[in-house]
């Protein structure tokens, strides 16, 4: 079956760096999304990989192995609204989305 | 301004009634989704739509149905034959595969 795994709650503080991790096994890969969910909101595009490597966008930057069906999200400098839910979700074979249970980022003072 | 709207946000059934769910979006995209989103879990895929006048089911289409009559417009119908149709419901659209799926603002139905 198809799997996406991360971590259920992670707790980091104000000004620091969190990553946030992602493994993957899907039927088949065509790139891989990172979207950010704030409590009882829609989710909002973060980012887009399908090639190996480290892409950056300001503050926020994720990485992909597609050898090892994994990513990881790294949020720098955080602040207090970046509190919220990470999810990742990868594009299948049949260009289907499989998403991940999101991964719960609580933010301390 | 373009976006994808949904209303309403907070919606509440009796058992038994179907209930409509509105999808609109005018960023011009073929592309429309209806996903399922329950505490602790991801996504679920209820139904998508790659043009109009076509759409497949996702995981968990039984109990629910849909219509893609227009571009802009599609709408999601929880009938009376769903289980446990109490969820966040997220309406999306995008204008490929590869590209992201823009989110309405989504509706919680609450079935009573």
């Amino acid at each position: 079956g198809q799997n996406i795994d991360q971590p259920t709650e992670m707790t980091a503080t104000e000004g620091a760096i969190v990553q946030i991790n992602c493994t993957y096994q899907t039927s088949g890969f065509n790139g891989l999304f990172w979207y950010q969910q704030h409590a009882g909101e829609a989710p909002t595009f973060l980012s887009y990989n399908v090639l190996d490597g480290l892409e950056e966008k300001g503050r926020f930057s994720s990485f992909l192995s597609r050898s090892k069906g994994y990513s990881y999200l790294l949020l720098k400098e955080l602040q207090m609204k970046d509190s919220a839910s990470y999810l990742c979700a990868v594009l299948d074979s049949n260009y289907q989305l499989i998403w991940g249970a999101g991964t719960k980022l609580i933010i301390k003072p | 301004d373009g976006g994808i709207t949904q209303s309403p946000k907070y919606l509440f059934r009796k058992e038994g009634q179907n209930v409509t769910l509105s999808c609109e979006q005018n960023l011009n995209h073929d592309a429309m989704y209806w996903y399922r989103q329950d505490p602790g879990q991801g996504l679920r895929l209820i139904y998508y739509s790659q043009i109009v006048n076509d759409f497949q089911k996702g995981d968990i289409a039984e109990g629910y149905s849909v219509s893609r009559e227009k571009k802009e417009s599609f709408p999601l119908t929880v009938t009376s034959a769903q289980k446990n149709p109490t969820a966040f419901y997220l309406c999306a659209s995008s204008s490929g595969e590869y590209n992201e799926q823009f989110f309405g603002p989504g509706t919680r139905l609450t079935v009573l």
